[in-house]
């Protein structure tokens, strides 16, 4: 089972700066890495898929890179609503299909 | 996207099987894969399982010999049964899905997710 390790578990930022956040795979999931957004009391949203890709709907101001072990969640210009918790999630040696553990982005 | 809605009791006891439904709106059974996940404070986010409407399958190892996954076409439904629950299968769970003709294995559409408890 891939084990997927975010980092940091609490990002505590104001409206306007950027976000960085990372996902660190226990071996290599090539490209195959996506990110998620859940908010307080709703289901998690797909942002981005196989490392860069958004998905339909998605801002611009959410971006995905990195390959192998090491991935990155960037968001530009923090809205506030922007202020939720992050999830990647790894789709290349299933199953299980694994999440990391979640990055809080909270209001500075 | 299609819209997902849980289904299902609240409240199971130790031992017995936890049986939810997710019933879909807005596309056809044959176009997504059907899966659940659920999500406690201290596991995460937890992959259960996944069925295609022809009988393809595939279950969390963590879970496999307790889990079953069925899907209805007649009535837009699939279900999850989950045998021999303890306290540790207490989570919100949740039905979600992805269209064939995207990207696999990333789930697009979410149902709101239903609170299950396991107690006496």
């Amino acid at each position: 089972e891939i084990v997927l390790t975010q980092s940091p578990s609490t990002l505590s930022l104001s409206p306007g700066e950027t976000a960085t956040l990372s996902c660190r795979a226990s071996q290599s999931v090539r490209s195959y890495l996506g990110w998620y957004q859940q908010k307080p009391g709703q289901a998690p949203k797909l942002l981005i898929y196989d490392a860069s890709n958004r998905a339909t709907g998605i801002p611009a101001r959410f971006s995905g890179s990195g390959s192998g072990t090491d991935f990155t969640l960037t968001i530009s210009s923090l809205e506030p609503e922007d202020f939720a918790v992050y999830y990647c999630q790894q789709r290349i040696n299933w199953p299980p299909i694994t999440f990391g553990q979640g990055t809080r982005l909270e209001i500075k | 996207q299609v819209q997902l809605q849980e289904a299902g009791p609240g409240l199971v006891k130790p031992s017995e099987t936890l049986s939810l439904t997710c019933t879909v709106s807005g596309g056809s059974m044959s176009s997504y894969y059907w899966s659940w996940i659920r999500q406690s404070p201290g596991k995460g986010l937890e992959w259960i399982g996944y069925m295609y409407y022809s009988g393809s399958t595939s279950h969390n190892p963590s879970l496999k010999t307790r889990v079953t996954i069925s899907v209805d076409t007649s009535k837009n439904q699939f279900s999850l049964n989950l045998s021999s629950v303890t306290a540790a299968d207490t989570a919100v769970y949740y039905c979600a899905s992805w269209n064939t003709a995207m990207v696999p294995y990333y789930f697009d559409s979410w149902g709101q997710g239903i609170q299950v408890t396991v107690s006496s």
